[in-house]
């Protein structure tokens, strides 16, 4: 399958910095992506749909100034928790949608952040 | 709101057959069945994916019912490390820009 890697894997930040969790699809081009966040023992919640070249569209509930999404180029997006506080803590996912297999979807690694 | 339905657990006998069923009885036409796993603290693995004929890849087989409202996955030789969250979900596939919405999907557990 196709393959999506994320960076970094762990990050520890402190109360009220930003931290950017970049998502890159290494074997393919993906004009679309999505970002998702996974608390423990809960299943993923979508945050929102990032489309290269345009404004990401954000979940019901979803601060879009907190959670800033970029998507520059159709290998990578990134998204940016801003003001970060104890309560972002999560483990956030990427997806990239690879039309070149069945527009399946594939997922990142995931990324662990941790706001001290 | 996730549209499908899976039970919350099973258990498996390694080398065994683990059949993890789904309910979907509101899939539409031209919506697709995904099948994704996730062992903890990773992200979610694509497993295998089908409209209406049934499926089979290097890791699983996935039936579908005739009528689309329900399918099984089928893991044929289940091993220790196929212990995971099992998610079981409908999409259209079609205009490529569908979102994956996960529900609670079936933890399995394989015991030795």
């Amino acid at each position: 399958g196709a393959v999506v890697s994320q960076h970094p894997s762990r990050v520890i930040c402190k109360s009220g910095t930003s931290v950017k969790i970049e998502c890159r699809s290494l074997d393919f081009q993906a004009t679309t992506m999505f970002w998702y966040r996974q608390f423990p023992k809960q299943s993923l919640m979508l945050m929102a749909t990032s489309n290269e070249g345009s404004k990401a569209t954000y979940e019901q509930g979803v601060e879009k100034d907190k959670f800033l999404i970029n998507h520059a180029s159709l290998t990578l997006s990134t998204l940016t928790v801003t003001s970060a506080h104890p309560e972002d803590s999560s483990f956030y996912i990427c997806s990239a949608l690879s039309r070149g297999t069945g527009n399946t979807i594939y997922f990142g690694e995931g990324s662990w952040l941790t706001v001290v | 709101d996730a549209k499908t339905t899976q039970p919350t657990s099973m258990d498996c006998a390694e080398g065994r057959a683990a059949n993890l069923p789904c309910n979907h009885s509101t899939i539409s036409g031209n919506e697709y069945v995904y099948w994704y796993r996730q062992i903890h603290s990773q992200g979610p693995q694509y497993i295998i994916h089908g409209l209406k004929n049934n499926e089979t890849n290097e890791m699983a087989s996935l039936i579908i019912t005739e009528d689309r409202k329900s399918s099984t996955l089928i893991l044929p030789h289940a091993t220790l490390r196929d212990t995971a969250v099992y998610y079981c979900i409908v999409r259209v596939a079609i205009s490529g820009s569908e979102k994956l919405v996960f529900g609670k999907g079936t933890k399995l557990t394989v015991n030795p």
